[in-house]
């Protein structure tokens, strides 16, 4: 089947914009994780959802990022206000099961390459 | 001190040897860990996981863990040119509390030269 897409690709903005990212989960995967990669860096991560709820944003950097799964599959991540230190590959992944697995695997898409200007 | 640590590299191997990476980590709480390879510009790829003491093999690759020394390891054996890629490390909690989130060393890159 599908794997988990991002959208766009890349976006380019101007510092002070905001920017809207989305992510579509395998079908079927009850979490989904948001996380940052900076150039030359691991993935960090910035936020947790189980269904629709958000059951970890311990991760985000500011106020300026949100994100949201209000149906329990599309997510956002918005960041308001961007600033050049936003730039980097926000990545989403999903994994089909719930907590407390320890082979529970996530399965990551192709990422989105924010530039800020 | 980063909670997963990872040499950078570049680690350079010759085609049809075996390159042998190394992860430890602070965490004790840490309870499974997974492998990901990384192409530049694309996205992280599982390639193995692990969760008990010793070693678990797949195909031409090899975790090993060692929870006492807080230690993970991937051999890559017979490795060739399209094993040159960034590999990273990530530790998880099983920990209810912690969530499901992997915490990622920064990557080693490795060069398998013909």
């Amino acid at each position: 089947g599908a794997g988990v897409s991002q959208s766009p690709r890349y976006k380019v903005a101007k510092r002070g914009q905001d920017v809207a990212l989305r992510c579509d989960p395998i079908s079927g995967h009850v979490s989904l994780f948001w996380y940052q990669q900076a150039l030359g860096q691991g993935p960090e991560f910035l936020t947790y959802f189980q269904n629709e709820a958000q059951l970890d944003k311990s991760g985000l950097p500011s106020d300026r990022f949100f994100a949201e799964r209000p149906e329990g599959s599309v997510s956002t991540l918005k960041i308001q206000r961007t600033q050049q230190e936003d730039s980097a590959v926000y990545l989403c992944a999903s994994s089909l099961v719930v907590t407390g697995v320890p082979q529970e695997t996530q399965y990551f898409g192709p990422g989105t390459r924010l530039l800020v200007l | 001190q980063k909670e997963v640590e990872q040499n950078s590299g570049p680690l350079s191997v010759p085609e049809g040897a075996i390159a042998s990476l190394n992860c430890t980590y602070s965490d004790r709480g840490s309870q499974s860990f997974f492998w990901y390879r990384q192409y530049s510009g694309k996205s992280p790829e599982l390639i193995m996981f692990i969760y008990s003491n010793g070693d678990k093999e797949d195909g031409r690759f090899t975790a090993q863990l060692n929870k006492a020394s807080q230690y993970v390891s991937l051999l890559i054996r017979d490795s060739q040119p399209s094993d040159s890629a960034t590999y990273l490390c990530a530790a998880k909690q099983l920990i209810k509390a912690a969530g499901n989130k992997l915490t990622f060393g920064g990557g080693t890159r490795v060069l398998v030269k013909p």
